[in-house]
C-alpha cells in the first residue's frame, strides 16, 4: 500500500542546468498536482495533470517550467536553465479524482531542490 | 493575496496547555482539510470538513467548519511535544473555472516541555 513516491528526496543542481523531479501517485489514482513550498511557508499550487493531460498549469510560470504525466510511468516536472530562486521543495500528491468531488489529496514526502 | 489566512503563524506554548489555530476566508469552500508537516516531510492529512458547522475530533484535536463555510477552527486539548509542527489548512474551491485547493500559510506550533 504505497503511499505516494518522489524522487529523488535532495537534488542540487548549478545555475543554468536542469532539474528533472519525479513522481508516483498513490495506486488507482489517476489526478497529480505539483506543489512548491519556501520555507516558513504554505504550499503554492503549480500545475495540475491527469493521464496525458496538462488540466490546470495557471501555477507553474510559463518559461522555464515544464510538466507531464505520460500513460506509462511517473509524472516529471521539469526545470531548465534553473536559477538560485528556484530552490525551494516540491511536492507531489495525487488523489482518486477531483477535489471538487470531495476527493482527498495525498502528499510525497517531496524534494529539495537546491539551486549553487 | 492570500485567499485563505491562518492565524497565529507562530505558536510557542508550554506542554499541557490548550490552543486554536484559525483559517479565514471570504470565499465559500466545498471542504476544507486539515494537514501537519514534519520538517523534510510531506504534508499528512489530519481531516477534511464538508458541512458547514461540521465538528470531528481526532484525540485531542478538535476540528470546525464554519456555518457558512468560510472558515474553520483547529483546538488541541492539552498540547504534548509530539504535537510540534506545522499545520496547515487547505480549502477547495473553483476559481476562474478550474477546481483548486488553495493553502493557507501555515502555523508553526512549538510545544515546550
Amino acid at each position: 500500500n504505497a503511499g505516494v513516491m518522489q524522487n529523488p528526496r535532495h537534488l542540487v543542481r548549478r545555475r543554468g542546468q536542469e532539474a528533472r523531479l519525479r513522481c508516483s501517485p498513490m495506486k488507482g489514482h489517476s489526478h497529480v498536482y505539483w506543489y512548491r513550498q519556501l520555507p516558513e511557508e504554505g504550499l503554492k499550487f503549480m500545475v495540475y495533470l491527469q493521464k496525458e493531460n496538462i488540466i490546470d498549469e495557471s501555477g507553474m510560470p510559463k518559461e522555464r517550467f515544464s510538466a507531464e504525466f505520460p500513460k506509462e510511468g511517473p509524472s516529471i516536472l521539469r526545470i531548465q536553465q534553473v536559477v538560485r530562486g528556484d530552490s525551494a521543495a516540491y511536492f507531489c500528491a495525487s488523489s482518486l479524482g477531483q477535489v471538487l468531488a470531495g476527493n482527498e489529496q495525498f502528499f510525497g514526502p517531496g524534494t529539495r531542490l537546491t539551486v549553487l | 493575496t492570500q485567499l485563505l489566512e491562518q492565524s497565529p503563524q507562530f505558536l510557542s506554548i508550554q506542554e499541557g496547555e490548550n490552543l486554536t489555530v484559525y483559517c479565514n476566508s471570504s470565499s465559500v469552500f466545498s471542504s476544507l482539510q486539515w494537514y501537519r508537516q514534519e520538517p523534510g516531510e510531506g504534508p499528512v492529512l489530519l481531516v477534511t470538513v464538508v458541512t458547514g458547522g461540521e465538528v470531528k475530533k481526532l484525540k485531542r484535536l478538535t476540528f470546525q467548519f464554519g456555518d457558512a463555510r468560510k472558515d474553520s477552527s483547529l483546538h488541541i486539548t492539552a498540547a504534548q511535544p509530539g504535537d510540534t509542527g506545522l499545520y496547515l489548512c487547505a480549502g477547495a474551491l473553483m476559481i476562474q473555472g478550474a477546481q483548486k485547493l488553495v493553502f493557507g500559510q501555515g502555523t508553526r506550533l512549538t510545544i515546550n516541555p
